[in-house]
């Protein structure tokens, strides 16, 4: 089955750390390119990170730049977030996202993994 | 940084058809891509590249893009199309994914 199984996430105090894990099957996950979106409660969807299908190029959106690192393990199948300074702000559901081959679209998203930043 | 606008809300009567905006500057020198999201649930592709479907989206769901404008339109609304949809796009100058706010669509 194609599919993206996230682990980590949980309760973490501010200024903590956090690393979430994306685990990819079913489709050759070291030809595509990936992505960390997140979705506050009640909110909308926010991109956060990019990371091309080699490791090469990656992106972050202004909001967690200097505090995330994206990362790919394409051996294991897997991709990563490192979290640091967390923020109660940064409190969300995170999901992991395929781009499509052809284009930036979202084509696979993992379900979702909760973080909650309070004290 | 580029900006994607959508009205909050849209209502539609079941059988009707539902129109869904996504307002950017030039937005039709960019892809527009649409996701679905239901309660609870991850996000859903249903069009891409403006007017495309992945497989298994019904025909219900079409797509254009032009000027500041795209629209996602779903014809013959059933009660099981109530969700948020989220336009999106890949902004080259930034290298960024730009989201619209969603429309969270109720059907009647």
């Amino acid at each position: 089955e194609v599919q993206l199984v996230q682990s980590g996430g949980g309760l973490i105090q501010p200024g903590g750390s956090l690393r979430l894990s994306c685990t990819a099957s079913g489709f050759m996950y070291n030809i595509y390119e990936m992505n960390w979106v997140r979705q506050a409660p009640g909110k909308g969807l926010e991109w956060i990170s990019y990371i091309s299908s080699s490791g090469n190029s990656i992106s972050y959106a202004d909001s967690v730049r200097g505090r995330f690192t994206i990362s790919r393990d394409n051996a294991k199948n897997s991709l990563y977030l490192q979290m640091n300074s967390l923020r109660v702000a940064d409190t969300a559901v995170y999901y992991c996202a395929r781009f499509g081959k052809l284009n930036w679209y979202f084509d696979l998203w993992g379900r979702g993994t909760l973080v909650t930043v309070s004290s | 940084s580029y900006v994607l606008a959508q009205p909050p809300s849209v209502s539609v009567a079941p059988g009707q058809t539902a129109t869904i905006i996504c307002g950017g500057t030039n937005i039709g020198d960019h892809s527009v891509h649409w996701s679905q999201q239901k309660p609870g649930q991850a996000p859903v592709l249903v069009v891409y590249d403006d007017s495309d479907r992945p497989s298994g989206i019904p025909e219900r769901f079409s797509g254009s893009n032009s000027g500041n404008t795209a629209t996602l339109t779903i014809s013959r609304v059933e009660a099981g199309d109530e969700a948020d949809y989220y336009c999106q796009v890949w902004d080259r100058p930034s290298d960024h994914v730009v989201f619209g706010g969603g429309t969270k669509l109720t059907v009647l």
